[in-house]
């Protein structure tokens, strides 16, 4: 299958960094998503990586290793507001294309 | 209104009956999505329609049926649903389908089926 694996849960300070990873398995590899999903919301679009790199947006930064299969995202100067789950999901290319997602990390936030 | 609308936002359906989510979006895509989003378990794509055809139907059961009437409305009609297909289903839709783009989703209905 196609398991896209990231941390359960994760804590950490008002104002650090932090960093989730995602890890996938790379056969039909297109391109990788972050989403961004608080409690009893809807995800919202982070970012969205195909090349080798790190790509910086604002406090949130995402990267990626396409040999290794391997992705992180980067959260500085972190706010209590950043608690939430953040999904990583790759899309698949082929025929049709699939999209599949992580189970997502939580993030807790603590002051 | 702007953005990716769903509705109802609540729904609680006994096995038997028949319901029908509606979703809105008014971002001008071409492409639109269904998902359900269980607890404890990734955001599973469900269907996908792009220019109003459907082209993607991730072997979702029969019960669960998709509508695409034009690019700005989607529909899930439910039929004698399980207990198991109570989730939180979530519309999205991004401009093209092509490689999924940058998706918007909607607010999503939690569906408890009795």
């Amino acid at each position: 299958g196609q398991n896209i694996d990231q941390p359960t849960e994760m804590t950490a300070t008002e104002g650090a960094i932090v960093q989730i990873n995602c890890t996938y398995q790379t056969s039909g590899f297109n391109g990788l998503f972050w989403y961004q999903q608080h409690a009893g919301e809807a995800p919202t679009f982070l970012s969205y990586n195909v090349l080798d790199g790190l790509e910086e947006k604002g406090r949130f930064s995402s990267f990626l290793s396409r040999s290794k299969g391997y992705s992180y995202l980067l959260l500085k100067e972190l706010q209590m507001k950043d608690s939430a789950s953040y999904l990583c999901a790759v899309f698949y290319g082929g025929s049709q294309g699939n999209l599949i997602f992580g189970k997502g990390t939580k993030l807790s936030v603590k002051p | 209104e702007t953005g990716v609308t769903q509705t109802p936002r609540h729904l609680v359906m006994g096995m038997t009956n028949k319901k029908s989510l509606k979703c809105e979006q008014h971002l001008g895509h071409n492409a639109m999505y269904w998902y359900k989003q269980s607890a404890k378990k990734p955001l599973e794509l469900m269907f996908v329609y792009s220019l109003e055809e459907r082209v993607e139907n991730n072997s979702v059961p029969s019960r669960f049926s998709p509508e695409c009437p034009n690019s700005s409305h989607l529909f899930l009609h439910l039929h004698t649903l399980q207990p198991e297909d109570s989730a939180l289903y979530l519309c999205a839709s991004s401009q093209e389908k092509r490689e999924f783009n940058e998706q918007y989703f909607g607010p999503g209905t939690r569906l408890t089926v009795t």
